[in-house]
């Protein structure tokens, strides 16, 4: 099953900054899912990233403030731009791999001040 | 639209007790898959237990079983002889189809067990 490395596994940013969230995973894999689970909620898909083709955002989610960059089949970026307090969250990556199809990174857990 | 509803906020569970966490699930394709998630406080996602629409007899992963009531539209996880280890948010997910592909995972609210010593 695919391991997919996770960085950083937590930060601490400004508000008004952005940080680079990096995925990488072990084996070739066509598509990459973005997640973010606020505080005490679910995990709710931010977008899709397909090698070679721009990301496919879901309802709520626009690509200026949730910017992905998806270079090659092993590895994938989500930019959180210009940061507040309400993005403080557990961020996830997903491929399809694994047990039964998904394999989970470890997650970065970020906190706006 | 596929939906997932965990109707249990939390739930406390004696020591090697065993205990039910509740999934209902909405969907109108015939082929869809089931999956359980535990979540520790330090937030990684564990896979559990996996159960596929057509599988005819319930999954089991060691601990682990599945209480699957297709025409209930219920997946129920069954956890045995809980461990103060099981302490964590348990998520139900199905899997979204895109014309055969397999697509991400949608999740229920999640339910947060606490197994009391």
């Amino acid at each position: 099953s695919a391991v997919i490395s996770q960085k950083p596994s937590r930060d601490i940013c400004q508000r008004g900054t952005s940080l680079t969230i990096q995925c990488q995973v072990d084996s070739q894999v066509t598509m990459m899912f973005w997640y973010r689970q606020q505080p005490g909620q679910s995990l709710t898909l931010i977008a899709t990233a397909n090698q070679g083709s721009e990301a496919t955002y879901e309802s709520g989610f626009v690509i200026d403030k949730f910017p992905i960059s998806r270079p090659n089949l092993t590895f994938s970026t989500l930019t959180v731009s210009n940061m507040s307090p309400e993005d403080s969250s557990i961020y996830l990556c997903s491929v399809v791999g694994g047990d039964y199809g998904y394999t989970f990174g470890s997650g970065t857990r970020l906190t706006v001040v | 639209a596929q939906k997932i509803t965990q109707t249990q906020p939390g739930m406390f569970v004696q020591e090697k007790e065993a205990v039910t966490l509740d999934c209902t699930y909405d969907t109108s394709d015939p082929s869809y898959g089931l999956f359980w998630y535990k979540q520790p406080s330090s937030g990684e996602m564990i896979f559990l237990i996996y159960q596929g629409s057509y599988d005819q007899q319930n999954a089991t992963e060691g601990r682990y079983s599945l209480n699957f009531q297709k025409a209930r539209k219920s997946a129920n996880l069954v956890i045995s002889a809980s461990q103060l280890g099981d302490s964590a948010m348990y998520f139900c997910a199905m899997r979204e189809n895109y014309g055969g592909s397999q697509g991400n995972l949608i999740f229920g609210k999640g339910t947060k067990l606490s197994v009391k010593p």
